[in-house]
């Protein structure tokens, strides 16, 4: 069936670098791309999302890019900080915008 | 406030027993859906529902029923649970799906373990 792969699974980072995670689609139809993050022990809280007709969106240290094309989105953190450190979840739509499906998880983790 | 709801929080229950977790939303949102959270699998979602009385199957809807009688409820029904049904669970609501996707409000979760 139609799905999404993210990678990596495991990010290590230090503290003030870059992090950037990885998607991939499957849906051609696909036209919204949410992120998520998780931090332990709570709920999934959106924290940035694309539509199909954008190609990049941007919300102060996180940016995400979007290739319709390849069918591939990015998210990308600058300046990372340890509170960064969650699991974060690509999204894309399918059936028209009527499913959700997520990627399997990223966990980033910023040392100090 | 605005949020959704989900109870009980934690259930320890043993195979076959019946069983059913609620999810009601306070935001006059139409879209709901259930998802089930597995280590390295990310968040599958079980059922969802475009709005009341509409509900249709997500990516792993095997051994799960749903009704959408109010709007603002959604419960979740194992009728004959399994230990494969062990997991955390998560109730969601948005405005709105389709061509126009909306922000998915997730509920706190419900962590079951079926012996």
């Amino acid at each position: 069936g139609e799905n999404v792969e993210q990678h990596p699974s495991t990010l290590s980072v230090q503290e003030g670098d870059s992090a950037v995670i990885k998607c991939t689609y499957s849906d051609s139809a696909s036209n919204y791309f949410p992120w998520y993050k998780q931090e332990l022990g709570k709920r999934p809280q959106l924290i940035i999302d694309i539509r199909s007709n954008v190609g990049e969106k941007k919300d102060q240290r996180i940016a995400v890019t979007l290739n319709k094309t390849a069918k591939h989105f990015s998210l990308h953190i600058t300046e990372t900080q340890p509170e960064d450190s969650a699991v974060y979840f690509c999204a894309a739509t399918l059936d028209w915008g009527n499913k959700l499906v997520f990627g399997a998880g990223t966990i980033l983790r910023v040392k100090s | 406030e605005a949020q959704v709801t989900q109870n009980p929080r934690y259930l320890i229950t043993v195979t076959g027993k019946k069983l059913t977790v609620t999810c009601s939303q306070n935001m006059n949102h139409e879209y709901m859906s259930w998802y089930r959270q597995d280590p390295g699998l990310g968040l599958r979602q079980i059922y969802y529902s475009m709005n009341v009385e509409v509900t249709d199957k997500g990516d792993v809807p095997e051994g799960y029923k749903v009704s959408r009688k109010e709007k603002r409820n959604f419960p979740l029904i194992l009728e004959s649970p399994s230990p494969n049904q062990t997991s955390l669970y998560f109730c969601a609501s948005s405005l709105g799906f389709g061509v126009a996707a909306y922000e998915q409000y997730f509920g706190p979760g419900t962590r079951l373990t079926v012996t």
